[in-house]
């Protein structure tokens, strides 16, 4: 099984350009997540989606919008690139009914100039 | 919300020996504690979790103990290995009943020297 699958896994972007990172799971999770990590910050909560059709924010959602698309994908827009975007972006699915693990992908590393 | 503190932020151990890294929370309420462990260039990985209605929890070298009542929660790696090096982050969890929202700590960089 792959798990959860992020592409891209690099991206360097200008300030200002749009684009969309993408999220796939093949666990038949329910819930799926998106997270931020800085350094010396941990990882923060963007958005996420307790089950397909619905979105809620996290922690740190401004600047952010997603979409899940169904049960397996969950993408991150970044509408306006800005230079404290510059992150390391991880997708997650969880089971949820008792069984809270997450399952994290490999990570996106975004630079914006 | 809640809020997970994470310490020591950096810890050196020599092969052999035990390591231990303590998390705080201040959401009485939280009753999920997972650990996870990140490799260079990887996601987290769980390695170890714990639930309210119990204390401690053992698998091979690795346990966690959680205090509910003082509202912390610690890892303990025994017998130490270089395959341990990495950074170590703890969460907890505030789920609404439909998605466990874990909310982690700042991380611990782990090194085990020869």
């Amino acid at each position: 099984n792959a798990g959860v699958t992020q592409t891209p896994k690099f991206q360097v972007l200008k300030t200002g350009q749009s684009m969309t990172l993408q999220c796939a799971q093949d666990m038949n999770h329910n819930s799926m997540y998106w997270y931020r990590q800085d350094p010396g910050m941990g990882l923060r909560l963007i958005y996420y989606s307790a089950s397909e059709g619905t979105t809620d924010k996290g922690e740190v959602p401004n600047g952010y919008n997603v979409s899940r698309l169904n049960k397996r994908e969950f993408s991150l827009r970044l509408e306006s690139a800005a230079p404290s975007q510059t992150s390391v972006y991880f997708c997650a699915s969880s089971a949820n009914r008792g069984h809270y693990g997450y399952t994290f992908g490999s990570g996106t590393r975004l630079t914006v100039v | 919300g809640e809020n997970v503190e994470q310490h020591p932020s950096t810890l050196s151990v020599q092969e052999g020996d035990s390591a231990v890294i303590k998390c705080t929370y201040s959401d009485s309420a939280s009753n999920y504690f997972p650990w996870y462990k990140q490799e260079l260039g990887k996601g987290p990985q769980l390695i170890i979790d714990i639930r309210s209605n119990v204390g401690e929890k053992k698998d091979q070298r690795i346990a966690v103990t959680l205090n509910k009542t003082a509202k912390h929660f610690s890892l303990h790696i025994t017998e130490t290995q270089p395959e341990d090096s990495a950074v170590y982050f703890c969460a907890a969890s505030q789920g609404d009943g439909t998605a466990s929202k874990l909310t982690f700590g700042t991380g611990t960089r782990l090194q085990v020297t020869l």
